[in-house]
């Protein structure tokens, strides 16, 4: 089975810290994604890459970047934490190519910016 | 307008109950949909996919997509209390790009 692992579930920042979130993907695929997910307004798309070193701006890039130095890991980076980036923060991967549905998601990381 | 629109409910039903749960979108490209269930504190896991129109069945769980209408539907035969999730409506192009698109998921509890 494919394993996308979050390095944490919870994570508690203080407004102006640069918090980094990472994600690493067992199987070789080719996609990686960072998605925020909040009450009522569901699944949103930070970035996501198709490949190593290449990153492309989702529906909310504001206030974030992502680096995806090798295969395996996507990292999604919040500059200066604000109280509105509070959120449960969710990566997935896919392995590309034919693959249109095989989104692997993690487990999640609940962050909270006080 | 979004996309992908998901009545967010909450849904309630008793054991036993045959559940419906349902998405409408706007994009006439989209050829692929999915459904994902989401337990509490869990990351979303892809339970159904269709392509294009018709209906597929899993065990207690059918999947129907009517293009015409714009129109998708997971149905829950013999709903469980390990039912008990939310559930997410997805859609995506065909040779586009892999970003799924997503409805805002509808929480479902199944009392015993």
């Amino acid at each position: 089975d494919v394993k996308v692992t979050q390095s944490s579930r919870y994570l508690v920042k203080r407004t102006g810290e640069k918090v980094f979130l990472e994600c690493v993907q067992d199987m070789d695929h080719e996609n990686m994604f960072w998605y925020r997910q909040d009450p009522g307004l569901g699944l949103r798309l930070i970035y996501f890459s198709y490949d190593v070193k290449m990153k492309e701006k989702g529906d909310i890039p504001e206030g974030y970047s992502v680096s995806r130095e090798k295969k395996e890991r996507f990292s999604l980076i919040l500059e200066s934490a604000s109280t509105n980036q509070t959120s449960m923060y969710l990566c997935a991967s896919t392995p590309g190519g034919r693959n249109l549905y095989g989104y692997t998601f993690g487990s999640g990381t609940r962050l909270t910016v006080v | 307008q979004k996309e992908v629109e998901q009545d967010p409910g909450p849904l309630s039903v008793p054991e036993g109950a045959i559940v419906s749960l349902n998405c409408t979108y706007s994009n006439s490209a989209f050829q692929y949909f999915m459904w994902y269930r989401q337990y509490s504190r869990k990351g979303p896991e892809l339970l159904m996919y269709t392509y294009s129109s018709g209906n597929k069945e899993d065990g207690r769980f059918t999947a129907q997509v009517d293009k015409s209408s714009k129109y998708i539907s997971l149905f829950i035969r013999d709903s469980q209390p390990s039912d008990s999730a939310t559930y997410l409506c997805a859609s995506l192009t065909q040779g586009g790009s892999e970003k799924l698109v997503f409805g805002k998921g509808t929480k479902l509890t199944v009392n015993p």
